[in-house]
């Protein structure tokens, strides 16, 4: 089953306008983090923003915010402000504390696409 | 502090052989973690190393395989090159567990079998 789920392969959004990359995901454990990656059509993965598990809100990096609902599992990327420079791919990973190290999960990936 | 880095940059190689690409992780971190990424598709996990253990191998055949050094530095090795097995590889490394540090991306190697 796929544990880290998002739903929707492109986007398009205008520049300046905000727009929100949805994420959800699959675990029973209490204790695991949320990331955001971009990944320009150069290839390197950029980290974006970190979400825990216990953390209470939600977390912001300049104009990117994660908006966390635990009891629906979802954690979903809001960019405000789209820039030109933001068309990339972004993926929403997990990571899962087992007992021998930690996992990461991807999910498949939104291509955002930023329009002039 | 230096990054992953990850070496070559780029790889051509021929059906049938081999292709060795290698990764060193941020000073520190224990962990290495191999990805796949065909053109165009999502990153599909290939293996996992910590403390020079394989601690989990993704679903993929045995001709991938690979091993971390005592200096936690890895390599990721692929026997009877496919056409199929052209793709870009990610290597990242991150810190113990409970630190809450992200997964660090090296700028991967771009393989390419004719």
């Amino acid at each position: 089953a796929q544990k880290i789920t998002q739903t929707q392969p492109g986007m398009f959004v205008q520049e300046k306008e905000a727009v929100t990359l949805d994420c959800t995901y699959d675990t029973s454990d209490q204790s695991y983090g949320l990331f955001w990656y971009k990944q320009p059509s150069s290839g390197e993965m950029i980290f974006l923003i970190y979400q825990g598990s216990y953390d209470e809100q939600n977390a912001t990096e300049g104009r990117y915010s994660l908006n966390f609902q635990k009891a629906r599992k979802s954690a979903n990327l809001v960019i405000s402000a789209s820039q030109l420079g933001d068309s990339a791919m972004y993926f929403c990973a997990m990571r899962e504390d087992l007992n021998y190290g930690q996992n990461f999960v991807f999910g498949p990936g939104t291509r955002l696409s930023v329009l002039p | 502090e230096a990054g992953v880095t990850q070496s070559p940059t780029h790889l051509i190689k021929t059906r049938g052989q081999q292709a060795t690409l290698r990764c060193s992780p941020i000073s520190g971190h224990t962990s290495v973690y191999w990805y796949q990424q065909a053109l165009g598709l999502g990153l599909q996990f290939l293996l996992w190393y910590d403390e020079g253990e394989e601690r989990n191998r993704g679903n993929f055949p045995p001709r991938f395989s690979g091993r971390q050094f005592p200096n936690y530095s890895s390599e990721l090795n692929v026997n009877a090159l496919e056409l199929e097995d052209s793709a870009l590889y990610l290597c990242a490394s991150s810190g113990r567990s409970g630190d809450n540090s992200p997964l660090h991306f090296g700028n991967g190697t771009r393989l390419t079998v004719t």
